[in-house]
Formats: C-alpha cells, sequence, structure tokens
C-alpha cells in the first residue's frame, strides 16, 4: 500500500520561509510531486523530483531523500498568496501512475 | 489551454437515488482519476482508470463505480447515495508517466 504523512497545518510570516514535510511508505515509487489548492480552486501542479536533491522553480523548491522516505517543499519569501494547502503525491507502482496524495498541510501567512 | 470540466459544481440529491458525476478532458490523456476531499483527509482516491473500458479500485471504492466507454470521459456513479457520500468530488487527468495531473473544478455533492 501507499501513505504520505504531512504536518496538518503551518504557520509563518510574510517574507520568511517555511519547510513542509513529507514521509512516505510506498510499495513501489516513481517520485514524488507537489500541488497547491487555495480554498475553493482545484489543486494544481507545483513541481516533481524523481531523483535525490533539490529542484528549485522560483520561491518554490522541493527535496527528496529516497534512502530516508523523505521529502520536503520550501517556499521563500512568503507572499499571502501563497496561504493555501500543499498535498505531497506519489504515483507508486501498484499499477500505471495511479496517483496518491497525502492529507495535505494548511499553509497560513500572517502579515 | 489543458481543460478538465466536471459536468456540474453544486449538486443535491436525496438518498437512495443514483447519481451520475461526469468529467470530461480535452488533452488526450491516458490516465483518469476520482477523487474524493473532505476536510482533514486530503484527496482520497476512489477509483483510477488508465485506458478505456480500464479501471482499478482506489482506496475508498466502496458504494461507488465507474464507467470509462471513450478516451476522453471519466463517469462516476454512486448506486444507492448516502449522507455520508455528501462530499467534494475532483476529477482529474494525466499522461504518463508524468506525476502532473489536471485537476476539473469539482463538484459539490450533498446527499440529504
Amino acid at each position: 500500500g501507499q501513505s504520505l504523512e504531512q504536518p496538518s497545518e503551518v504557520t509563518a510570516v510574510e517574507g520568511a520561509i517555511v519547510q513542509i514535510n513529507c514521509t512516505y511508505q510506498t510499495s513501489g515509487f516513481y517520485g514524488l510531486s507537489w500541488y497547491q489548492q487555495h480554498d475553493g480552486g482545484a489543486p494544481t501542479f507545483l513541481s516533481y523530483n524523481a531523483l535525490d536533491g533539490l529542484e528549485e522553480t522560483g520561491r518554490f523548491s522541493s527535496f527528496l531523500s529516497r534512502s530516508d522516505s523523505y521529502g520536503y517543499l520550501l517556499l521563500q519569501e512568503l507572499q499571502m498568496k501563497d496561504s493555501a494547502s500543499y498535498f505531497c503525491a506519489n504515483a507508486g507502482m501498484d499499477s500505471s501512475y495511479k496517483l496518491i496524495f497525502g492529507s495535505g498541510t494548511r499553509l497560513l501567512v500572517r502579515p | 489551454d489543458v481543460k478538465v470540466t466536471q459536468s456540474s459544481r453544486y449538486l443535491v440529491k436525496r438518498t437512495g437515488e443514483k447519481v451520475f458525476l461526469e468529467c470530461v478532458q480535452d488533452m488526450d490523456h491516458e490516465n483518469m482519476f476520482w477523487y474524493r476531499q473532505d476536510p482533514g483527509l486530503g484527496l482520497r482516491l476512489i477509483y483510477f482508470s488508465y485506458d478505456v473500458k480500464m479501471k482499478e479500485k482506489g482506496d475508498i471504492p466502496e458504494g461507488y463505480s465507474v464507467s470509462r466507454e471513450k478516451k476522453e470521459r471519466f463517469s462516476l456513479i454512486l448506486e444507492s447515495a448516502s449522507t455520508n457520500q455528501t462530499s467534494m468530488y475532483l476529477c482529474a487527468s494525466s499522461f504518463p508517466p508524468s506525476d502532473e495531473a489536471f485537476f476539473g473544478q469539482g463538484t459539490r455533492l450533498t446527499v440529504v
């Protein structure tokens, strides 16, 4: 089976840096992806790590360590609009890229 | 522009009704998914389809069935709606091996 664990809530100040962690247990593993969802909106894709290490996309970076079954999303120079829920996800080897999501982390950015 | 369209944004149905939720994607994607989203529980996979007429159960398939007769359309069926199926339902599609899934806007279903 597959499970992905995330903290339920994180609070940070505008302009700061915040890290959202994800630990996983899967029967197979292709890579870890991250999605953002604003209240009332649909999830949107942010990033994907197939290999160990850091991937950077603007203010957002994502990290993966396969040996530790662990990844994180790093958000820098936080803005109010970053207040949203963030989900890690994995398409395990159970079948053809069946995408399973973590329970999500709600990020609240304060002024 | 990539698009996944769900037939209804809001639905109210009565207990025991058969309910159809429709999803259409215009990207020629192989994979389509139905998720259910409840507060604090994230996105839970109900059913997954990797090709026309092919389907796999997700984590919470009980009380649901699906149909994929054409590549672009994936339907979720509640055989006999119950109040505990009141939820937000999200459809998504992806093109393997990419992990990038595209979501519809969701259908908020209320069963009374």
